[in-house]
């Protein structure tokens, strides 16, 4: 497709359980970042990937948060025993890497997967 | 410690009048965005300004990136139900040219705009 595709766009699951939220980014695109926001709130920044590596995951709230990405491309989030406070949307968005000045660094984000946890 | 802070946080205003986002910063940014968040979606790039001083004007909004590519502004005119939502700045930080630089979002702005 065109854009960034999350899926799924809505996961409802039980306390204690774990999860896997995944992000196709846009071809071409080194950047990807993961990004959660709570009803009502701004972005949350959890981390980000220049090509598969992560030179930032400073965002992550607790080791039971992980991501990893393979092949530049996709991306999958790990949220390991859920717990109620996780409940928020979680974003994917992806850019080109190099800026240099030219504004080239615009990010794409994806709808979003809306996690619920009970 | 926030990178990019935005105020204000929230605002509520009637159709018809005008307001102004400002974005802040102590980091010299390469470019900075300003996005728009509606409800349900992810948000979406209005604007980029990559030169000190820039002036965009987008109908009814106008950006300016400061002059020592700190800071920018949104300013709305004639506000319009329609500007309703969350509005994001965000900026690339200054690298060496070739190096690959992360995208930092401020903390929003949230607008409603009512009749």
């Amino acid at each position: 497709g065109a854009g960034v595709s999350q899926s799924p766009s809505n996961k409802v699951t039980e306390k204690g359980k774990d999860v896997e939220l995944r992000c196709d980014p846009i071809s071409g695109h080194t950047a990807l970042y993961w990004y959660r926001q709570s009803l009502g709130q701004g972005l949350e920044f959890l981390i980000y990937f220049q090509g598969n590596s992560a030179p930032d995951k400073s965002g992550l709230p607790s080791d039971r948060f992980s991501a990893e990405r393979t092949g530049g491309s996709v991306s999958t989030l790990t949220i390991q025993r859920t717990q109620q406070e996780d409940s928020a949307v979680y974003l994917c968005a992806s850019s080109f890497s190099l800026d240099r000045g030219l504004g080239k660094t615009e990010a794409f984000f994806g709808q979003g997967t809306r996690l619920t946890v009970v | 410690t926030q990178l990019l802070e935005q105020s204000p946080q929230f605002l509520s205003i009637q159709e018809g009048e005008n307001l102004t986002v400002y974005c802040n910063s102590s980091s010299v940014f390469s470019s900075l965005q300003w996005y728009r968040q509606e409800p349900g979606e992810g948000p979406v790039l209005l604007v980029t300004v990559v030169t000190g001083g820039e002036v965009k004007k987008l109908k009814r909004l106008t950006f300016q990136f400061g002059d020592a590519r700190k800071d920018s502004s949104l300013h709305i005119t004639a506000a319009q139900p329609g500007d309703t939502g969350l509005y994001l700045c965000a900026g690339a930080l200054n690298t060496n040219t070739g190096t690959a630089s992360k995208l930092t979002f401020g903390t929003g702005t949230r607008l409603q705009v009512t009749l």
